[in-house]
């Protein structure tokens, strides 16, 4: 168990709606990152939050959205999901001196 | 050209094997180099983790970092079943997002 925790585990929507993922860090950790993982493309970094400030962005869509709140746990928003958003999406946290990320258990969204 | 490199597979292995995995890099300015495990559809487990060039030993496991080919591997010895999964290497310069290969399949065959 990373201390990293993901909720929901799994997400079923239609095409069009919208959908929030929640990440909670490990305890101490200030840093949050979003990455989507689907079968053909790996792992893609999407966006790090650093104690409520968004830090670096990667290659997130702009129907894509997130934010961290002052007791350090972050959402990730996606709207307008296209059945393509279809994939794993997992947050990581990392902190106390350390670049170490360790990853939570994810979230597979579905879009029918 | 991806900034991290790595073969998909599968790989398949007898149990008790020695298994190399590799991945090559572009970027000059990473310095910090990652091994995660995943098994199927779970979060990736850390590994390994190395700062610049050299070896590092923990059980089983090797990662090595060779930043003058920028060359990056991972040795695991006396292989068991329960290594089959995903192993994927990921580097970053500090600070800054981890850069993903998009790792290798392993199965260790009892």
């Amino acid at each position: 168990d990373s201390g990293v925790t993901q909720t929901p585990k799994h997400l079923i929507t239609a095409t069009g709606q919208r959908v929030t993922l929640r990440c909670s860090p490990r305890s101490g950790d200030l840093s949050v990152y979003w990455y989507q993982q689907s079968l053909d493309q790996g792992l893609q970094f999407l966006i790090q939050y650093y104690n409520g400030e968004e830090r670096a962005k990667g290659n997130i869509l702009e129907r894509f959205s997130a934010q961290q709140f002052p007791d350090l746990h972050s959402e990730l928003n996606l709207s307008s999901l296209e059945l393509g958003d279809s994939a794993l999406y997992f947050c990581a946290s990392s902190g106390g001196g350390s670049d170490t990320q360790y990853f939570g258990p994810g979230t597979r969204l579905t879009v029918l | 050209q991806k900034e991290v490199e790595q073969d998909p597979g599968p790989l398949s292995v007898p149990e008790g094997a020695i298994v190399s995995l590799n991945c090559t890099y572009s970027n000059s300015a990473f310095q910090y180099f990652m091994w995660y495990r995943q098994y199927s559809r779970k979060g990736p487990e850390l590994l390994m983790y190395t700062y610049s060039s050299g070896n590092k030993e923990d059980g089983r496991f090797t990662a090595q970092v060779d930043k003058s080919s920028k060359y990056i591997s991972l040795f695991i010895r006396d292989s068991q079943p329960s290594d089959s999964a995903t192993y994927l290497c990921a580097a970053h310069s500090g600070n800054t997002p981890l850069v993903f290969g998009k790792g290798t399949r392993l199965s260790v065959i009892a």
